[in-house]
């Protein structure tokens, strides 16, 4: 079975471009949510979606939306980058909203020149 | 207070050594929790659920302690693929639907 599948695995912007980043859970799980890194510290949340609702959403500027599709898949955007955006996005899929376990992506490394 | 709390370390150990990584967190409400391994610009892993009776998987043995807040790990006889940032993980902040992150803890097994 295929895990959490994450596209594209490295992109590099100009500050005020805008980005777009996807990714595909595991099969039969309805819930994704994304995460920021940076360089030394721990995931940071942005957002949760389950059933194509946002149920949850982190301490991020409105830069910062997603979406989830029919097929669970989704999409982070970026607008306006910033040198600062600069990080890994990693995507997590679970079952269902709730304390579930999360399996994450490969991440999406963003770099802004 | 940051919402989860680990030491950074670096852990520096030679292989067979036991170790253990210490972690807090102040949500009193939170609901579940875990330890993830990540290793240099991958993704993390999930390493184990910690359970309030405490569980343990070969060398590993997690434990919670609700009513201090604080959570732990037990690496025993360290082999050299356990060097890796070990993420201390709980979920739920305010709105219920977040997983926290600590920093992580740094391990480098040496032989």
């Amino acid at each position: 079975d295929a895990g959490v599948t994450q596209s594209p695995t490295h992109l590099i912007k100009t500050r005020g471009q805008q980005v777009t980043l996807r990714c595909s859970p595991i099969s039969g799980h309805k819930s994704v949510s994304w995460y920021q890194q940076v360089l030394g510290q721990g995931p940071q949340f942005i957002f949760q979606y389950y059933e194509k609702e946002e149920r949850g959403r982190g301490n991020f500027p409105d830069r910062f939306s997603a979406r989830q599709f029919p097929n669970y898949s989704s999409e982070l955007n970026v607008n306006a980058l910033l040198l600062g955006d600069s990080a890994l996005y990693l995507c997590a899929s679970s079952l269902q909203t709730g304390s579930t376990e999360a399996f994450f992506g490969q991440g999406t490394r963003l770099t802004v020149v | 207070r940051k919402e989860v709390e680990q030491d950074p370390g670096p852990f520096n150990v030679p292989e067979g050594a036991t170790v253990a990584f210490n972690c807090t967190y102040s949500n009193s409400a939170s609901q579940s929790f875990f330890w993830y391994r990540q290793d240099c610009r991958k993704e993390p892993k999930l390493l184990m659920s910690v359970y309030s009776s405490g569980n343990e998987d070969g060398r590993f043995t997690a434990q919670l302690n609700r009513a201090s807040q604080y959570i732990s790990l037990l690496i025993r006889d360290s082999k050299l693929s356990d060097s890796a940032t070990y993420l201390c993980v709980v979920w739920g902040n305010q709105a219920g639907t977040a997983l926290i992150f600590g920093k992580g803890t740094t391990l480098s097994v040496s032989s």
